[in-house]
């Protein structure tokens, strides 16, 4: 069954506005989450480290201002992409660290689209 | 930077073997190779991953050469439901703050 669920699939906005993405545990506790953004026929690149307690690690090139990151428990991470623009359209996937830690469980994704 | 390279694209018959091949020759002594598969619009799925033994699950087989500077995923009996693009990850970071770092990975099709 799925490890990890994110909220909503997708989502459309107009450009100005701000949306947020959650990312969800099910199965047990997350220190940590991943959040990637994927373009279409790109692969994956992380965008920053979520930790739950304390703030979020940025990636470098990746605006922390733009992107905010909330990990608020251990079974919840979100992801707000404020003031969306077209250029932010693009497929967000969550991870969370396996129990020992040798994989990652990534969720459904959620796919962007600013108007 | 990614650390993998690997073929844009392959063809496999069905049934068939299908060998992906994956580049790492920076890789370091303590960093893991992993495979993941994503197929269209879903969020990637694990495969497998190996130090620097051969491994095989239900899945599939992980050949890494001896340099540690290449592997080969190994799917035995390949049918239309790989079709997906397959991942070669190198594992970087120390424990409590590893990441992966995603190369371009290639684009499997199983041809019936």
């Amino acid at each position: 069954g799925a490890v990890v669920s994110q909220h909503p699939s997708r989502v459309i906005c107009k450009s100005g506005t701000s949306v947020k993405i959650e990312c969800r545990s099910l199965d047990f506790q997350a220190t940590t989450m991943f959040w990637y953004r994927q373009f279409p026929k790109q692969s994956l690149m992380l965008m920053a480290t979520s930790n739950e307690g304390s703030k979020a690690t940025y990636e470098q090139g990746v605006e922390k201002d733009k992107f905010l990151i909330n990990h608020a428990s251990l079974t919840l991470s979100t992801l707000t992409v404020t003031s969306a623009h077209p250029e932010d359209s693009s497929f967000y996937i969550c991870s969370i660290p396996g129990q020992g830690a040798y994989e990652q469980y990534f969720g459904p994704g959620t796919r962007l689209t600013v108007t | 930077d990614a650390k993998t390279t690997q073929p844009t694209s392959m063809d496999c018959a069905e049934g068939r073997a299908a060998n992906l091949p994956c580049n790492h020759s920076t890789i370091s002594g303590n960093e893991y190779v992993y495979w993941y598969r994503q197929i269209h619009s879903q969020g990637p799925q694990y495969i497998i991953h190996g130090l620097k033994n051969n491994e095989t699950n239900e899945m599939a087989s992980l050949i890494i050469t001896e340099d540690r500077k290449s592997s080969t995923l190994i799917l035995p009996h390949a049918t239309l439901r790989d079709t997906a693009v397959y991942y070669c990850i190198v594992r970087v970071g120390t424990s409590g703050t590893y990441k992966y770092i995603f190369g371009t990975g290639t684009r499997l099709k199983v041809l019936a």
